[in-house]
């Protein structure tokens, strides 16, 4: 079973084109992410969403909007695509706030913008 | 601004061997602390974790030490495996920070057989 996926898990794009990454989580948490992971690893959070409220929102271009239709779901719509968007992006969940709770990550979507 | 660890540099061990990686991270208030391992083409996977009120706890083959006062954290293996060669990550939870997780760049850990 897989506890976070996200879909595509490749993806390559012209600029200027609009994309969607899909997120899924079946393991009951409130709590999902996105994060953006560059060429030199650097793993980065983008967003955050609890039940279905943002809550989380970085320093990210407003191209990039997510959308939470249920607290299982966590979709990452990116508009007017640049270069510099190309990135591994990670969906990720966790149970709640606060305690000791580690955050689960999906696989990850390769995306190449060109 | 929040920097977590490394700047990716690579530790080569031979199989057999302890490994430790460390990581210095910056934020005072966090309160939480986790490493993650990275294999390629693949998501971060949970390792251990530990609370700033504790200075050490252990896994299976792993162990997680916390100096609050110097800010440092490290991840020791024992008896690297071949299995072990991944990229790790430290990250911080900033105490109210709605459980966001702050990452460093990871260490590349290489095990030789």
């Amino acid at each position: 079973d897989t506890a976070v996926s996200q879909t595509p898990k490749y993806l390559v794009t012209q600029m200027g084109n609009d994309k969607s990454i899909k997120c899924e989580q079946n393991l009951g948490h409130d709590t999902m992410y996105w994060y953006k992971q560059d060429s030199k690893k650097f793993l980065k959070i983008m967003f955050s969403y609890n039940n279905k409220e943002l809550i989380i929102n970085e320093t990210v271009p407003n191209r990039f909007s997510p959308k939470s239709p249920d607290k299982a779901h966590l979709n990452l719509h990116i508009n007017s695509l640049e270069l510099g968007d190309s990135a591994v992006y990670f969906c990720a969940s966790s149970p709640s706030q606060g305690g000791m709770t580690e955050a689960f990550f999906g696989q990850g979507t390769r995306l190449t913008v060109v | 601004g929040e920097s977590v660890g490394l700047h990716l540099p690579t530790l080569s061990v031979q199989e057999g061997d302890n490994s430790i990686i460390n990581c210095a991270y910056s934020n005072s208030a966090s309160d939480y602390f986790i490493w993650y391992k990275q294999e390629s083409g693949k998501g971060p996977q949970f390792i251990i974790d530990i609370r700033s009120n504790m200075d050490k706890r252990q896994g299976q083959r792993v162990t997680v030490l916390l100096n609050k006062t110097v800010k440092h954290l490290s991840l020791q293996i024992a008896a690297t495996q071949p299995g072990d060669s991944a990229v790790y990550f430290c990250a911080e939870r900033v105490a109210g920070g709605y459980n966001k997780l702050i990452f460093g760049a990871g260490t590349r850990l290489a095990v030789h057989p």
